[in-house]
């Protein structure tokens, strides 16, 4: 089964509008991380938010919020107020307490396109 | 720029050859992760070092393909005989261990280099 599922492969979204990008996950570990990242055409991964299963409250950084939905396995990336420099692929990725060597699990990435 | 740095950024060779990649993590970082990703894909994890040592390989990762990190710090990849299907980009990323045990995590994050393209030609 695949750690991460992201199942839209192109939004778009109108400048200074909201964007919704969903991410579901798998995982059986009770601590566990969950992470947004920006790959814009340069193939930079750039880090946004991380939310952790612990976690009381849906993490926000600036412009970007995580709507975690536990019980759903679900931790969709929440971008405010689009951008045009917004557009990118964002990849969610996840990693695992009993992983913590090693990987992160990404999801195969939503592409978004801001519209002016 | 105190960032993840890889080189070279493109490399463009013939079937057979050989190609290495370097990378030089963040200084303070003692883990460091290559990923691979191709097109259409999101990043999957080939290999990671802590301080100098190889503590996990990916199936991914042929006997084609050898990482190395000598004395802690920067990171090569060498890919011999080179196929097409080796054709991706090369993710390098670096981050710092955690320590002892915790409820949850930190949010320890990784941190990516540019990423270096290999085409296969």
């Amino acid at each position: 089964a695949q750690k991460i599922t992201q199942t839209q492969p192109g939004m778009f979204v109108q400048e200074k509008e909201a964007v919704t990008l969903d991410c579901t996950y798998d995982t059986s570990d009770p601590s566990y991380g969950l992470f947004w990242y920006k790959q814009p055409s340069s193939g930079e991964m750039i880090f946004l938010i991380y939310q952790g299963s612990y976690d009381q409250q849906n993490a926000t950084e600036g412009r970007y919020s995580l709507n975690f939905q536990k019980a759903r396995k679900s931790a969709n990336l929440v971008i405010s107020a689009s951008q045009l420099g917004d557009s990118a692929m964002y990849f969610c990725a996840m990693r695992e307490l009993a992983n913590t060597g090693n990987q992160f699990y990404f999801g195969t990435g939503t592409s978004l396109t801001v519209i002016p | 720029d105190t960032g993840v740095s890889q080189d070279p950024r493109h490399k463009i060779t013939k079937r057979g050859q050989n190609v290495t990649f370097r990378c030089d993590p963040i200084s303070e970082h003692n883990r460091l992760y290559w990923y691979r990703q191709t097109l259409g894909q999101g990043p999957e994890f080939l290999t990671y070092f802590q301080n100098e040592a190889q503590l996990e390989k990916s199936r991914l990762l042929s006997d084609r393909f050898s990482a190395e990190r000598p004395k802690g710090s920067f990171s090569t990849l060498e890919i011999q005989r080179t196929e097409q299907g080796d054709s991706a980009m090369y993710l390098c990323a670096s981050s710092f261990r955690e320590t002892g045990n915790q409820r949850g995590f930190s949010g320890n994050t990784i941190y990516f280099g540019e990423g270096s393209w290999l085409t296969v030609v």
